[in-house]
């Protein structure tokens, strides 16, 4: 069974300032896919990013990034220029190929301040 | 992205008494669907996934009986919450998903049982 790690309950950031959100997993498959889910005070869950296994290259959007680290099953969510319109709960997500179930880690309540 | 509706935003039910939820795939053809729910600050459960034209797949320990699945089409499912009771007082959240990778969330379910 796969699961999904996510070790920091709650983190705080200036507004501007760059945060590393953690997340691991664990696996026997080899293919896969990765997301980073974004939960505002609304509750929409709203997709920040995917990355899929056989890439090597890290996935980037606008600012987020991720850092893939696939020997050591890493996952972390960099978000630059942190935004106040940033401050929500995020949630590691994992999905193994031709699957259809996502594996949710417990979330990351991030809160940017001004 | 694509577009899944959920309704109602907001419930509010006597103990005892029964309530639906849809769900619907605005523009796509949802080949699976997800429920989950979510308690305060607290990641997505997954209770149960239905494909079109099939009897849901329940998680262990959700009550089939009490949270009726029907995924008549490929644009509707909804969730029956029987015989409510305030301890089912609780977000609930969708989503949908075609043959891609990718889950499309609704905007959500909050449940009270008074």
């Amino acid at each position: 069974a796969q699961t999904v790690t996510q070790s920091q309950p709650e983190m705080s950031v200036q507004e501007a300032e760059t945060v590393t959100l953690s997340c691991t997993y664990d696996t026997s498959e080899n293919n896969y896919y990765l997301f980073w889910y974004k939960q505002p005070p609304s509750r929409q869950m709203i997709l920040v990013i995917r990355q899929e296994a056989y890439k090597q290259q890290n996935a980037t959007e606008n600012r987020f990034s991720v850092n893939f680290q696939k020997a050591a099953k890493s996952f972390s969510l960099k978000i630059s220029d942190s935004q106040l319109g940033d401050t929500a709960m995020y949630f590691c997500a994992f999905m193994i190929e031709y699957g259809n179930k996502l594996v949710f880690g417990a979330g990351t309540i991030l809160r940017v301040k001004s | 992205g694509a577009v899944v509706s959920q309704h109602p935003s907001r419930v509010i039910c006597k103990s005892g008494t029964s309530v639906k939820i849809e769900c619907r795939s605005l523009d796509f053809q949802a080949t699976t669907m997800f429920w989950y729910r979510q308690f305060p600050k607290q990641s997505l459960m997954l209770m149960a996934t239905s494909n079109e034209g099939s009897k849901a797949t329940y998680e262990q320990g959700v009550e089939k009986d009490k949270f009726l699945i029907n995924h008549a089409s490929l644009t509707l499912s909804t969730l029956t919450v029987t015989s409510a009771h305030p301890e089912d007082s609780s977000f609930y959240i969708c989503s949908a998903k075609d043959l891609g990778t990718e889950a499309f969330f609704g905007q959500g379910t909050r449940l009270t049982v008074v």
